[in-house]
């Protein structure tokens, strides 16, 4: 139990283009999904937590009109990488929630997403 | 604010040999404490978690840590390892539930045969 879906799993994109990433909560639902990145061979930075319903919060230094996120349902969080570049290739990877008596976090399987 | 300090960037051990993984963090207030491993190009896997109770935690594989208050560590152990172990290994640090993680640099396991 308590699984979260991310999709896809890779991404190659142009230079200039939109790309969206998506994580679902397949069987509990996620009132808080935070959104991490993780550059090689380094550590997982917060990007933004998510909460159901209502705007994101970033991290400092995150510019949030290039990164969208979208927490429109209980069991769907969306990251949209708006005029990617190069220096946004990173692997991004999303994580809930679900409970002191389960994993206490659970994160999604992450996304390679390479601008080219 | 917290934060998370992973002393070794690279541990090199022998096969079957013990380990210990260092890590400490600093917070004001109490702390869920949890290590991660990952594997080349895979997501994280939790190994073992700390929210309260007894300040010796099992996890999988083996792992084991020890919550120090007064130390403010949270060191993962392992008695004998193995080339399977060879990964990155992530202390990770929250205020309770439901709140951010805040995560350590990170700790490169390598088993040598």
């Amino acid at each position: 139990g308590a699984v979260v879906s991310q999709h896809p799993s890779r991404v190659i994109c142009k230079s200039g283009t939109s790309v969206k990433i998506e994580c679902r909560s397949l069987d509990f639902q996620a009132t808080t999904m935070f959104w991490y990145r993780q550059f090689p061979k380094q550590s997982l930075m917060l990007m933004a937590t998510s909460n159901e319903g209502s705007k994101a919060t970033y991290e400092q230094g995150v510019e949030k009109d290039k990164f969208l996120i979208n927490h429109a349902s209980l069991t769907l969080s969306t990251l949209t990488v708006t005029s990617a570049h190069p220096e946004d290739s990173s692997f991004y990877i999303c994580s809930a929630w679900t409970g002191a008596s389960t994993y206490g976090y659970t994160f999604g399987s992450g996304t390679r997403l390479t601008v080219v | 604010a917290q934060s998370v300090t992973q002393l070794d960037s690279q541990v090199p051990v022998f096969e079957e040999a013990p380990v210990e993984l260092r890590c400490n963090y600093s917070s004001s207030v109490s702390v869920y404490l949890f290590w991660y491993v990952q594997y080349p190009n895979q997501g994280l896997q939790l190994l073992l978690k700390y929210l309260s109770g007894s300040t010796l935690v099992k996890g999988i594989n083996g792992f084991e840590a020890e919550f120090n208050k007064s130390q403010t560590s949270f060191h993962l152990r392992k008695p004998s390892v193995h080339i399977s172990d060879t990964a990155e290994y992530f202390c990770a640090v929250s205020d309770g539930g439901n709140e951010k993680l805040t995560f350590g640099t990170g700790t490169r396991l390598t088993i040598i045969p």
